[in-house]
């Protein structure tokens, strides 16, 4: 079973500034089929990147993925206020086939 | 506009049923695979099943195995999920999501707003 581990738990930052948040897997991963979703409290997740850097229709390219074998990242190049939120990354394997992580809070510092 | 909107939540005994529904409208609702994920109180994000396009493959994450059944019908645009045995445990918001196929990969795409489930005597 892979598990991922998501850092930091929470982010404090102030709108403007760059976000990096990480996103780790216990096991090197055979593909990049990772992606990322932001949650807003209240509302159903949205996806942002899919395939550890395609971002998803609609979405700013503010935010952007990378990674490979067992680490992935997501960034966000300049918060914006509407960007504080949650966020999950999720691991798609054939054989299990999916899994979240726990999620980074990215709030206002 | 892709829309999907969940029914059926409410409060349900332990070892009660609950069947959930998400009609869609927007897209071609038989040319996607679907899933439902579901979020426990102030927890993370947890899938919980997925059918393909026509139903004939469905796949389920272990604990709820023997007990939840999804299933759809193409020509009513309309995703299902028979909740049976329910435990204290399955108390969560089901998201009706629609799939992104990419390649061999599968991803969350759309997304209902959801319906909240309450396992509770």
């Amino acid at each position: 079973e892979i598990v991922l581990t998501q850092s930091p738990g929470t982010l404090s930052l102030s709108p403007g500034e760059r976000a990096t948040l990480s996103c780790r897997a216990s096991q090197s991963l055979s593909s990049s089929y990772l992606a990322w979703y932001q949650q807003k409290p209240g509302q159903a997740p949205r996806l942002l990147i899919y395939g550890a850097s395609s971002r998803a229709t609609g979405i700013p390219d503010r935010f952007s993925g990378s990674g490979s074998g067992t680490d992935f990242t997501l960034t966000i190049s300049r918060l914006e206020p509407e960007d504080f939120a949650m966020y999950y990354c999720q691991l798609y394997e054939r054989s299990l086939p999916f899994t979240f992580g726990p999620g980074t809070k990215v709030d206002i510092k | 506009e892709v829309q999907l909107v969940e029914s059926g939540g409410g409060l349900v005994q332990p070892g009660g049923s609950l069947r959930l529904s998400c009609a869609v409208s927007g897209f071609t609702f038989s040319s996607f695979w679907m899933s439902w994920v579901r979020q426990a109180p102030g927890k993370g994000l947890e899938w919980v099943a997925n059918i393909n396009r026509d139903g004939s493959e469905k796949y389920y994450v272990d604990s709820v195995k023997g007990r939840f059944t999804i299933s759809r019908d193409n020509p009513r645009n309309s995703l299902y999920l028979q909740m049976n045995s329910l435990r204290a445990e399955d108390t969560a918001v089901y998201y009706c999501v629609r799939e992104l196929v990419v390649g061999p990969a599968e991803y969350f795409h759309h997304w209902g707003q959801g319906t909240l489930v309450t396992v509770s005597s």
